[in-house]
């Protein structure tokens, strides 16, 4: 069974403090690693895919990183705005958008 | 372009009675997902629709979750009869083909007392 464990739970960190989020996976085959942010209230919305060892993809402050067995979002010098529920996602099977969830970071950066 | 919009936001029933959740996906997406987060748990996947076919309804816990999609818009999910270990947050979700990011709904908070 496809597996998803982030870490850690919870994150403080000091606005311009940079760090990483790990996520580690187990899964037969991946075919695609999903990072997602949720605000309180909202739903998830998505940040980036992942699909190869290797493979890196930034937006702004964040950059997602994929090895053969994990994931790392890098938020360089955070920001206050960058508070929020970090989660990340493999697809399962061979088909469709199955995603198996980790529990996700809450992260808070403060001023 | 809308986003995926659900209804209601909350919904507080008591056990034994029926609530239907309604999601409405981006105009355009054939793939319709409908996942679940409990307290302190993961979002768990539930079913998936292409269109108004059930693809994949291997998450939806037991008989009592019954889930449409007519005509391939907008889908409901009825709980029926509600039981307390339903509680949580329902989400929606849609894309426009397999393989793309999807676009979650800001959920429905469930409260069965």
């Amino acid at each position: 069974e496809d597996q998803v464990t982030q870490s850690p739970e919870a994150l403080r960190l000091q606005e311009g403090e940079s760090s990483s989020l790990n996520c580690s996976y187990t899964v037969s085959g991946l075919r695609g690693l999903f990072w997602y942010r949720q605000d309180p209230g909202k739903g998830p919305e998505f940040l980036f895919t992942l699909y190869s060892a290797g493979e890196e993809k930034e937006k702004e402050r964040l950059k997602a990183t994929l090895t053969k067995k994990e994931s790392f979002l890098h938020i360089t010098a955070p920001k206050p705005e960058d508070s929020a529920t970090y989660l990340c996602a493999v697809q399962e099977g061979e088909y469709g958008n199955k995603l198996v969830f980790g529990a996700g970071t809450i992260l808070r950066v403060k001023s | 372009e809308a986003g995926v919009t659900q209804f209601p936001s909350h919904s507080v029933i008591e056990k034994g009675q029926t609530v239907t959740l309604r999601c409405d996906p981006i105009s355009g997406h054939d793939n319709l997902y409908w996942y679940r987060r409990v307290m302190g748990k993961e979002i768990k996947f539930l079913l998936h629709f292409v269109k108004e076919s059930k693809q994949d309804e291997s998450g939806m816990p037991n008989n009592r979750f019954l889930a449409e999609r007519t005509g391939g818009t907008y889908s409901t999910l009825k709980v029926q009869p509600a039981e307390l270990e339903d509680s949580g947050v329902y989400f929606c979700a849609s894309s426009q083909d397999l393989n793309s990011p999807l676009h979650f709904g800001n959920g429905t908070r469930l409260t069965v007392t």
